[in-house]
């Protein structure tokens, strides 16, 4: 089984509705990460979280709200989906303990489509 | 403005050719430089990583060169091979917030028979 893994895979929504986005991992790490990708443009942070008690902002986390519901999950909330939330989206995880890489686990991506 | 530079954005290689992918970065406190690959339908996975005390780090057929005066890097894949078709990302961080990687926009390498 993956170790991250996310749900849907795949989701096309209209304008105006609320979608969210589910993170799960079996690493055990900390750390977990919401990205989101588009192309000629990488991998923008949107929100992190350090524990379940730590929310933080990325770079780009306007029209984004999270949840840390526990250690293994992080989900991702639309509120109001635009078009221009149309991206594929990553989960991520890191380790925070001690001897820890700097390393990031990916989930598979959700492909959002907001109509 | 982007923080991590990356060309080319797509590049293709002949079967047992050179892949060169180039970043340049300005802000002199990052000091952890990972490369990260991504495969269609997949999510990106760490390649290789270097941090600025070294000037090269090989591993297998992947070497990322490394010059902390002009502040690039750049990731080498030699005897490029079809599996190699990837899009590769640059990235950078730093040690008081190893958690915000900063990723380049990606760089799309076919590598053709």
């Amino acid at each position: 089984d993956a170790d991250v893994t996310q749900t849907p895979r795949n989701r096309i929504t209209k304008t105006g509705k609320r979608i969210m986005l589910e993170c799960s991992q079996t690493k055990g790490h900390d750390r977990m990460y919401w990205y989101r990708q588009d192309p000629g443009l990488g991998l923008r942070l949107i929100y992190y979280s350090f524990d379940v008690k730590d929310i933080n902002k990325g770079e780009i986390s306007d029209g984004y709200s999270v949840s840390r519901q526990a250690q293994a999950k992080f989900s991702l909330s639309l509120e109001s989906a635009i078009p221009n939330q149309t991206a594929l989206y990553f989960c991520a995880t890191s380790d925070l303990g001690a001897g820890a890489s700097d390393t990031q686990y990916f989930g598979p991506g959700t492909r959002l489509t907001v109509l | 403005q982007q923080q991590v530079k990356q060309s080319p954005q797509s590049l293709i290689v002949q079967k047992g050719g050179i892949s060169i992918i180039n970043c340049a970065y300005e802000n002199t406190a990052f000091d952890y430089f990972p490369w990260y690959q991504q495969f269609p339908g997949k999510g990106p996975a760490l390649l290789i990583a270097i941090r600025p005390d070294v000037s090269e780090k090989k591993e297998g057929r992947f070497t990322i060169s490394f010059n902390k005066s002009a502040k690039q890097f750049s990731l080498h894949i030699m005897d490029s091979q079809p599996g190699d078709s990837a899009t590769y990302f640059c990235a950078a961080s730093m040690k008081t917030s190893y958690d915000k990687v900063i990723f380049g926009p990606g760089t799309s390498l076919s590598v053709i028979p």
